[in-house]
C-alpha cells in the first residue's frame, strides 16, 4: 500500500531564510514522488517530480528535493525563502510502472513572515 | 508538456440542480482520470478514478449517485453533481496520469469552484 505523510501542516519562515517542508512515504514499489504548489482559490502547479533518475531533483522557482531511499523520505528545501513562496504544498506519490492512485499528503502551509 | 483542461472553473447554481463538469486531456489520451475534493484549507479528498469504456471506481463514503463520472473517450471526463445542495460547494480538480516505467506524472487541471445557493 502507498501512503504520504507530511509532517508538518504548518510551517512559518522568515523571508530569506531556508525552508524545509517534510515528506515520508510508503509504497510497496519504486514510486514517483512529486512536489505540487497550489496558492489561494488556485489549481496545482508541478514543483518537481522524482521518476527515478538523479535523487536530487531541481524545480521550478529555486525548489529542490532529494530522495532518500533509506529513509523513505522526500523533503522539498529552498535556500532562501521569498513572500511569493507563502502558499500549500501538497508531496503526491504514484506508483510508477502501473496504475495506480495519485495518493495525496495532507498539505503543509508555508507562511513566509517579512 | 501535457496540458489538462478543466471547465468550468467557475460556477453557481441553485439548489437542487445539476452540475457538469468537464476535463479534457489536450494533448496526450488518458486512459484513467481522477476526480478530487478539496473543503477549505484541507488537502485533496480523492472521489473516483474515471476509466475510458468502464464504470468508474468511488472511494468509500462518495455516493455515485449524486458524482455521475462519465469517461466516454481518451480526452473527455466528466463529473455531474447531481441534484447539488450547500454542503456540495467545494473546489473540485480532476488530473490525468501518464503512466510509464520511468516518465510517470500527473497533470491537474485548473478546478472547479462550485457554489449551490
Amino acid at each position: 500500500a502507498q501512503s504520504v505523510t507530511q509532517l508538518d501542516s504548518h510551517v512559518s519562515v522568515s523571508e530569506g531564510t531556508p525552508v524545509l517542508l517534510r515528506c515520508n512515504y510508503s509504497s510497496s514499489y519504486s514510486p514517483s514522488l512529486f512536489w505540487y504548489v497550489q496558492h489561494p482559490n488556485k489549481g496545482l502547479q508541478l514543483l518537481l517530480k522524482y521518476t527515478s533518475a538523479a535523487t536530487l531533483v531541481k524545480g521550478i522557482n529555486g525548489f529542490e528535493a532529494e530522495f532518500k531511499k533509506s529513509e523513505t523520505s522526500f523533503h522539498l528545501t529552498k535556500p532562501s525563502a521569498h513572500m511569493s513562496d507563502a502558499a500549500e504544498y501538497f508531496c503526491v506519490v504514484i506508483h510508477r510502472g502501473s496504475q495506480g492512485n495519485l495518493i495525496f499528503g495532507k498539505g503543509t502551509k508555508l507562511s513566509v513572515k517579512p | 508538456g501535457a496540458v489538462v483542461s478543466q471547465h468550468p472553473s467557475r460556477v453557481i447554481c441553485k439548489s437542487g440542480t445539476s452540475v457538469k463538469i468537464e476535463c479534457r486531456s489536450l494533448d496526450f489520451q488518458a486512459t484513467t482520470m481522477f476526480w478530487y475534493r478539496q473543503f477549505p484549507k484541507q488537502s485533496l479528498m480523492l472521489m473516483a478514478t474515471s476509466n475510458e469504456g468502464s464504470k468508474a471506481t468511488y472511494e468509500q463514503g462518495v455516493e455515485k449517485d449524486k458524482f455521475l463520472i462519465n469517461h466516454a473517450s481518451l480526452t473527455l471526463s466528466t463529473l455531474t453533481v447531481t441534484s447539488a445542495h450547500p454542503e456540495d460547494s467545494s473546489f473540485y480538480i480532476c488530473s490525468a496520469a501518464v503512466w510509464g516505467q520511468l516518465n510517470t506524472e500527473a497533470f491537474f487541471g485548473q478546478g472547479t469552484r462550485l457554489t449551490v445557493v
